[in-house]
């Protein structure tokens, strides 16, 4: 299992151009969430998904944000247009499921994480 | 909403003392989780509690759920270089949530 898979790793853009981050959970996981961590903030949850579907966008700090979900096996976060305020790590994770309190103390509620995205705006 | 605090938010020990880290909840919890991230790297699952007053061990690692199921904590005992990270404690508040809210995390210096 290769774990949950982002990309870039590292990106470094200027202000006011697009950003996409890539992410690619774990085979038959059926939540994806997106985080975002500052040294400030921490983590913060920006949004969640559930077979595919958002659940709750509430995190997501502006209209420049947006994320998608096509397949299960594929999510991007789109920044547009970035600014400097936005350079963060940006996390990916999944969990088997979307359901975690009918069973808590199953492992369906564990979250794995992918190795990050570091951005950079100037 | 639910709130998590953690403390302390940084803590430096001599290698061999003993480290502890606190986590609060403004909510009753239904579990708890703990995440360590290595410097550079991505939270990694460590454990999860459920029931009140639990404690679970991973060697020299020691897990506490309290008894209201509003705080935890994890104590390292003789702390090793390998141990330095941040340590992340994580709630589910109820039921049918499905946001796993994060402390602020705790992150741990082992001077050699």
């Amino acid at each position: 299992d290769a774990g949950v898979i982002q990309s870039p790793r590292h990106e470094v853009t200027e202000m006011g151009q697009e950003v996409t981050l890539r992410c690619k959970p774990i085979s038959g996981h059926n939540s994806l969430f997106w985080y975002r961590q500052t040294m400030m903030r921490g983590l913060e949850l920006l949004i969640y998904f559930n077979n595919n579907v958002p659940i709750d966008d509430s995190g997501m700090p502006e209209d420049r944000f947006s994320a998608k979900m096509p397949n299960a096996s594929f999510s991007t976060l789109k920044i547009q247009p970035s600014e400097p305020r936005d350079s963060a790590v940006y996390f990916c994770a999944s969990s088997p499921t979307g359901q975690p309190l009918h069973s808590p103390d199953s492992g369906a509620n564990v979250l794995t994480f992918g190795a990050g995205s570091r951005l950079t705006v100037l | 909403g639910q709130q998590v605090m953690q403390i302390p938010q940084y803590q430096h020990v001599q290698e061999g003392e003993d480290f502890t880290t606190y986590c609060n909840s403004s909510t009753t919890l239904s579990n708890i989780q703990w995440y360590k991230q290595r410097p550079g790297g991505h939270p990694v699952f460590l454990i999860q509690l459920v029931k009140s007053g639990e404690v679970k061990k991973q060697k020299r690692l020691t897990f506490q759920f309290g008894e209201a199921k509003k705080n935890s904590s994890l104590h390292i005992t003789a702390t090793q270089t390998t141990d330095v990270g941040t340590y992340f404690c994580a709630g589910y508040s109820g039921a049918g949530s499905y946001q796993l809210t994060f402390g602020k995390g705790t992150k741990l210096s082992v001077i050699p």
